[in-house]
């Protein structure tokens, strides 16, 4: 099995910043990744697909980057709806794992 | 507006079983893998199973093989998941979604979620 390890698990950021959160593969996974945004009590949300590949409506301030094992995750410009925690999800294997998710949280 | 939408969670004892549905609308489901994915409280996400368009692939995460069955209607527009034997540990808010690539894909949709609490 594919295990996907982000790091940090949490961090405190201000609004304006500029955060990046990382996501390794325990094995070469092309660049079959996906990111998603998760709200509390509200269902994931697509961002970033195919490592780097925009997801239709997701603002520009979000980026993704990567291949083989190492992954990221930029937002340029923290806005207070951004507030949330990230997911990465690989899908190179059926049943694509996640990690375990970043909250991004007020500082 | 493409929408899924979950029904069937509530809260169980052990051992019982519990029988998940997904409505589809305003996309073509038959197209679509389609699967479900689970979050226990306060953690992270579990793909739970997938199943292709036609059913030709079926596949189930370890935890749950033997349990749960996935199965389609795609007249019906319709997913769902039989959860039989189940436990503490499948206390979780079930999501289906939409799979974007076939059985390796991506979930560009997914519903609101139900919740299944398994308890005594």
């Amino acid at each position: 099995d594919i295990q996907m390890t982000q790091s940090p698990s949490t961090l405190s950021a201000s609004v304006g910043d500029r955060i990046t959160i990382t996501c390794r593969a325990s094995q070469s996974i092309s660049g079959w990744l996906a990111w998603y945004q998760q709200k509390p009590g509200k269902a994931p949300k697509i961002l970033i697909y195919k490592a780097s590949s925009l997801e239709s409506g997701v603002p520009s301030r979000f980026s993704g980057s990567g291949s083989g094992t190492e992954f990221s995750l930029t937002i340029s410009s923290l806005q207070p709806d951004d507030f949330a925690t990230y997911y990465c999800q690989q899908y190179k294997t059926y049943l694509g794992t996640f990690g375990q998710g970043t909250k991004v949280e007020i500082k | 507006e493409a929408q899924l939408v979950e029904s069937g969670g509530g809260l169980v004892k052990p051992g019982e079983s519990l029988r998940l549905s997904c409505a589809a609308s305003g996309f073509d489901f038959s197209i679509y893998t389609v699967t479900w994915v689970r979050q226990a409280p306060g953690k992270g996400l579990e793909w739970v199973s997938c199943i292709s368009s036609s059913d030709s692939y079926i596949y189930y995460a370890d935890s749950v093989k033997g349990r749960f069955t996935i199965s389609r209607d795609n007249a019906k527009n319709s997913l769902y998941l039989q959860m039989n034997g189940l436990g503490a540990e499948d206390t979780a808010v079930y999501y289906c979604a939409r799979v974007e690539g076939g059985v390796r894909g991506y979930l560009n949709m997914w519903g609101q979620g139900t919740l299944v609490t398994v308890s005594s």
